[in-house]
């Protein structure tokens, strides 16, 4: 069965730190791939994805992610995160043409400011 | 605004009570969800419709009904609800065309959290 394992449920950070979330998947086929961010108070919205292509993927507010592939890996990164950067990060995967999308378990990020 | 609506936002039950939650999309998706969100815990499908049929129904129980009167409209019907019940109901759409390589992006409503008393 699919799964996906976020190993950072807590994680604090001074402004203008460096963030890096882990996602790790458990799928044997070709996957799309996703992180989604829920702000306090707000719904989930999709931060970046990714289907094909280059493994490096930009999504919004400064936010990327590198999909690899022999890691099962996709693994979120910011350069110097905000206080506004505070929230909540989910990791998703879908295998191609199916309903399913599979979502870990979270992350919270508190930056302090 | 998310193009998905949720009603109401906060709903407190009691066991013997029956009440619903709404959800509208105004994306033009053919496939709804519902998932459920605890803390501590994955986001849990529930229940997909593609085209107001349904496509999964993830071993939830028959205290949960879900009804999907056209592409735009997902209803969930609660009765008889347990405490541990109690967690933000999220619903979700997207478009569906399965089956094909591309990938399709889920978009999400703000969820309506129930507490079962």
């Amino acid at each position: 069965a699919q799964s996906v394992s976020q190993h950072n449920h807590h994680v604090i950070l001074s402004e203008a730190a460096s963030l890096e979330l882990g996602c790790n998947y458990s799928y044997g086929g070709t996957v799309n791939l996703f992180w989604y961010v829920q702000y306090p108070g707000q719904h989930l919205q999709l931060l970046l994805k990714y289907f094909s292509g280059d493994p490096l993927v930009k999504g919004i507010k400064g936010f990327e992610a590198e999909f690899i592939k022999s890691k099962f890996s996709f693994n979120l990164r910011k350069p110097s995160v905000q206080w506004s950067d505070t929230a909540e990060y989910f990791c998703a995967v879908n295998a191609p043409g199916t309903y399913k999308y599979i979502f870990g378990t979270g992350t919270r990020l508190k930056v302090l400011a | 605004e998310t193009g998905v609506t949720q009603t109401p936002r906060h709903l407190v039950m009691g066991m013997t009570n029956k009440k619903s939650l709404k959800c509208e999309q105004h994306l033009g998706h053919n496939a709804m969800y519902w998932y459920k969100q605890s803390a501590k815990k994955p986001l849990e499908l529930m229940f997909v419709y593609n085209f107001k049929e349904q496509t999964e129904n993830n071993s939830v129980p028959s205290r949960f009904s879900p009804e999907c009167p056209n592409s735009s409209h997902l209803f969930l019907h609660l009765h008889t609800l347990q405490p541990e019940d109690s967690a933000l109901y999220l619903c979700a759409s997207s478009q569906s065309d399965w089956g094909g390589p591309v990938g399709n992006t889920i978009y999400f409503g703000e969820g309506s959290w129930l507490t079962v008393v």
